[in-house]
């Protein structure tokens, strides 16, 4: 069956640095574009960065931009996101999504993992 | 940058019809997608490209969009459809996925 695991998620201080993974399994990966979504606690949901299949095209959201960095392994099935320069905004729980076209929205999430920036 | 809104809450009566509406410029112009949020648990899509239904979606779950509102409809709403709802767009303008806000639907 379809699976996102998602890992690396924690506490860490402000300013410090995380990496965030991904590793899909039950379906093609090599045919989706794949996000990084999370939500804040109590909050909606808030798109934070994709990738196209092959890892041509990328795009963040302006609150991270220039931040964080997306990138994918596709011989592993693996999505990884860098975070850098966390702020205390930026604790919520991060889902992997995968997404078969731009139209066809998110067919598959992760479990989620919650981050934490507090000193 | 594109902005989506939903009204916060819905509130409805088990079997009859709630209507969850998601706003924004020329909506209709774009394929709007929704989800289906319960506590605690991952968001899943009930709708998507405006009206289609992803297997193992009841048929309770319909969609629409045309103009500057997609709306997503649940036909004789049951218990189990108490849930947090988001509608999605992709922004092509802007190489973006933007969410709505959320609406909380309460089955009274």
């Amino acid at each position: 069956q379809v699976q996102l695991v998602e890992s690396g998620g924690g506490l860490v201080k402000p300013g410090g640095s995380l990496r965030l993974s991904c590793v899909a399994s039950g379906f093609t990966f090599t045919d989706y574009s794949m996000s990084w979504i999370r939500q804040a606690p109590g909050k909606g949901l808030e798109w934070v960065s994709f990738i196209t299949a092959r890892g041509g095209t990328i795009n963040y959201a302006d609150s991270v931009k220039g931040r964080f960095t997306i990138s994918r392994d596709n011989a592993n099935n693996s999505l990884y996101m860098q975070m850098t320069s966390l702020r205390g905004e930026d604790t919520a729980v991060y889902y992997c999504g995968a997404a078969y076209t731009y139209g066809s929205g998110f067919d598959f999430w992760g479990q989620g993992m919650l981050v934490t920036v507090s000193s | 940058s594109y902005e989506l809104t939903q009204p916060p809450s819905v509130s409805v009566s088990p079997g009859q019809t709630a209507i969850i509406t998601c706003s924004g410029d020329n909506l209709g112009d774009k394929y709007a997608c929704w989800y289906q949020q319960k506590p605690g648990q991952s968001p899943v899509k009930v709708i998507f490209q405006n009206n289609m239904r992803p297997s193992g979606i009841p048929e309770r779950f319909s969609g629409s969009n045309s103009g500057n509102t997609a709306t997503l409809t649940i036909s004789g709403t049951q218990a189990m459809d108490e849930a947090d709802y988001y509608c999605q767009v992709w922004d092509r303008s802007s190489d973006l996925y933007v969410f709505g806000p959320g609406t909380k639907v309460t089955v009274l």
